[in-house]
């Protein structure tokens, strides 16, 4: 079966740090990889994906997300935190199991950026 | 481009009593999903229509939750009767063709008390 872990319940950064949110998979077959952000009252919001290619992936907001096979990684990053980036993110992975595709979610890491 | 749109927003209901759940996905999206989403869990996926046709209802409890999307458009969840542990956000998703990418609504959050 189809799954991602995401190993950090919550990351702190300081504004204008980098930030890195952890995500590792486990899937038979290739990786469609996705990340979506939740803010506070609001419903998911799709940030990028990875399908084939590159394995670096820009995304909104300035994200960005770098595919690694070898380590079963998908780490979510971006080069510089801003405060309107804490909100709580989600890793998924597509399972096409049954002929039709649906998103399995990872249970989430919020991510604080202090001023 | 509009959306997918979900109400009521908020519900607070008491226990063993019923609520609806409405959905309209993004214009042209054959494929609808509700999701569940209880707090501090990522979503769980409830049921999946492709069109106006059921394809995954797997993990939906079918002895209260009931869901339909009669015209292949819009969708209505329903719980009947409500527990204690419904307590969650219902997440309405929409894709064209559940190849490509997968767009939230804002949430339907439910509170039993």
């Amino acid at each position: 079966a189809q799954s991602v872990a995401q190993p950090e319940d919550q990351v702190n950064v300081a504004e204008g740090n980098p930030l890195t949110v952890k995500c590792t998979y486990s899937v038979s077959g290739n990786p469609y990889l996705f990340w979506y952000v939740q803010y506070p009252n609001r419903g998911l919001q799709f940030l990028l994906k990875y399908i084939t290619g590159d394995n670096l992936v820009k995304g909104s907001y300035g994200f960005e997300a770098e595919f690694n096979k070898s380590q079963t990684s998908f780490h979510l990053k971006k080069p510089s935190a801003l405060v309107s980036d804490s909100a709580l993110y989600f890793c998924a992975v597509r399972d096409g199991s049954g002929g039709y595709n649906k998103l399995i979610f990872g249970a989430g890491t919020r991510l604080a950026v202090h001023p | 481009e509009a959306g997918v749109a979900q109400s009521p927003r908020y519900k607070i209901i008491e226990k063993r009593q019923s609520v609806a759940f409405w959905c309209n996905p993004i214009s042209g999206h054959a494929t609808l999903y509700w999701y569940q989403q209880i707090l501090g869990q990522g979503p769980k996926l409830l049921i999946q229509f492709q069109n106006n046709g059921v394809v995954d209802d797997s993990q939906l409890p079918k002895d209260r939750f009931s869901a339909e999307r009669l015209k292949g458009v819009d969708s209505t969840l329903k719980i009947q009767p409500a527990k204690l542990e419904d307590s969650a956000v219902y997440l309405c998703a929409s894709s064209f063709d559940g190849r490509n990418t997968i767009y939230f609504g804002e949430g339907s959050w439910l509170t039993v008390v």
